[in-house]
């Protein structure tokens, strides 16, 4: 599995968008991109996931670059219930299969009043 | 409806004696992981069951370490001989692997302290 890169630490005020971005530049042509966080003291909880198109959906989008190296997750109107540790992980999805999550250090949000 | 569900939430034990620590996954779901996640270590994978086939077990950290899943629901971890090392959160997810979106879903997590 490709390994991803991640700034350990970022802040961002109530209300503004948070642009959190990863880089996974050894990624291969089969593998998708996913996000999770983790608020303090949960499970970590599932985001969004992408090949090779942008994505949205009700909690966040996701962009990934062109040449499929990088990518940012963007949470448009962050609340301070979004301070969490993000994760950016890269996977193949084979359908009918599952497999294991490598979970690096992530990125820990603080959300600020 | 209902999570993944996790038992005990706590546990603390004395060096040397064993656990279990319980999962329930999501009813349906055919897959179900293990992690363990520790102040020194983060967030890492312990064991991964899917379906019927053999699990992958290249997760855990020794042969003190062994799970189960029985009639491909409920799993069971179990730590033997526990040192003061196997002190982590200890959490479960379980997939709707046949979905193709690979999206897990983890319970609340066991947190075990050895003394």
């Amino acid at each position: 599995d490709a390994k991803t890169t991640q700034p350990p630490s970022m802040d961002c005020a109530e209300g503004r968008a948070a642009n959190l971005p990863c880089n996974h530049s050894t990624i291969s042509g089969n593998e998708y991109v996913y996000w999770y966080r983790q608020i303090h003291s949960q499970g970590p909880q599932y985001i969004i996931h992408g090949l090779k198109n942008n994505e949205t959906n009700e909690m966040a989008s996701l962009i990934i670059t062109e040449d499929r190296k990088s990518s940012t997750l963007i949470l448009p109107h962050a609340t301070l219930r979004d301070t969490a540790v993000y994760y950016c992980i890269v996977r193949v999805a084979i359908y009918n299969q599952g497999g294991k999550l490598i979970f690096g250090q992530g990125t820990e949000l603080s959300v600020k009043p | 409806g209902a999570g993944v569900s996790q038992s005990p939430s706590n546990k603390v034990t004395e060096k040397g004696k064993d656990v279990e620590l319980r999962c329930d996954p999501i009813s349906g779901h055919t897959a179900l992981y293990w992690y363990r996640q520790s102040l020194g270590q983060g967030l890492e994978f312990l064991i991964y069951f899917q379906g019927n086939s053999a699990p992958d077990k290249s997760g855990l950290p020794s042969d003190r370490f062994s799970a189960e899943r029985t009639g491909g629901s409920v799993s069971t971890l179990t730590i033997q001989r526990t040192q003061q090392e196997d002190s982590a959160v200890y959490l479960c997810a379980s997939s709707l692997a046949t979905s193709g979106v690979y999206e897990q879903y983890f319970g609340p997590g066991t947190r075990l302290t050895v003394t």
